[in-house]
């Protein structure tokens, strides 16, 4: 069954680099259906999607954040990261790791941490 | 960039009732439109995939439909364990655009 897990700190500082890890367990993260993501939720408002990542590194990002988001994959790990540039208090949210099929949308999602960027 | 408009917001609904709610995306997006169900401190749950495919799992009395740019999600009675706040997405690897969010309320 597959497993996703988000890590990293729950504190940033503002101006600082906001970094997260999602560990994928119960399935090849190299699978060729699939694609990994990330969605974040700051408090009480809706969902926002954040970008998409394929085991090749192929990358698939939200134009609003476009700027500022980086995602890589470690195959080997089983892992992939975000990696958010410049944070500020906007940036403060929930971020789920998600499985992302391209025929039936987000199918998994991680329990979700949250980052609150103060200082 | 797509953009996807839910409504209503909320909406106030008693245990039985049939319940509708709308998505409007600003282009066409076929049939790639999923809906999902979130619970206050949970993370989504999928309902509904490729407009009108039902999640493995989810009560059949959940059920979309819909295509291009209007799409509707609808609880045809409405129980106590759907009281919660739902959203739509347009998806593709390429982008993944979510409404704002209808909560649905105990009348």
């Amino acid at each position: 069954q597959l497993q996703l897990q988000e890590s990293g700190p729950g504190l940033v500082k503002p101006s600082a680099t906001l970094s997260l890890i999602c560990t994928v367990s119960g399935v090849s993260i190299s699978s060729t259906t699939n694609y990994w993501g990330w969605i974040r939720q700051p408090p009480g408002k809706g969902l926002e999607w954040i970008g998409n990542i394929y085991f090749s590194g192929s990358t698939y990002y939200n134009p609003s954040l476009k700027s500022r988001v980086t995602m890589s994959v470690d195959t080997s790990k089983s892992q992939f990261s975000l990696w958010l540039s410049a944070a500020t208090a906007a940036d403060t949210a929930v971020y789920y790791c998600v499985r992302h099929n391209p025929h039936s949308a987000v199918d998994n999602w991680g329990q979700g941490t949250l980052v609150t960027v103060s200082s | 960039d797509i953009q996807m408009t839910q409504s209503p917001s909320t909406l106030s609904a008693s245990v039985g009732d049939r319940v509708t709610i709308t998505c409007r995306a600003s282009q066409s997006i076929s049939i790639w439109l999923a809906w999902y169900q979130q619970k206050p401190r949970k993370a989504p749950k999928l309902l509904i995939y490729k407009t009108s495919s039902l999640e493995s799992g989810v009560p059949s009395r959940f059920s979309g439909s819909g295509s291009g740019t209007e799409f509707t999600l609808t609880i045809s009675s409405l129980q106590p364990d759907d009281f919660a706040t739902y959203y739509c997405q347009q998806y593709s690897i390429y982008s993944g655009t979510f409404g704002q969010g209808t909560k649905v309320e105990i009348k």
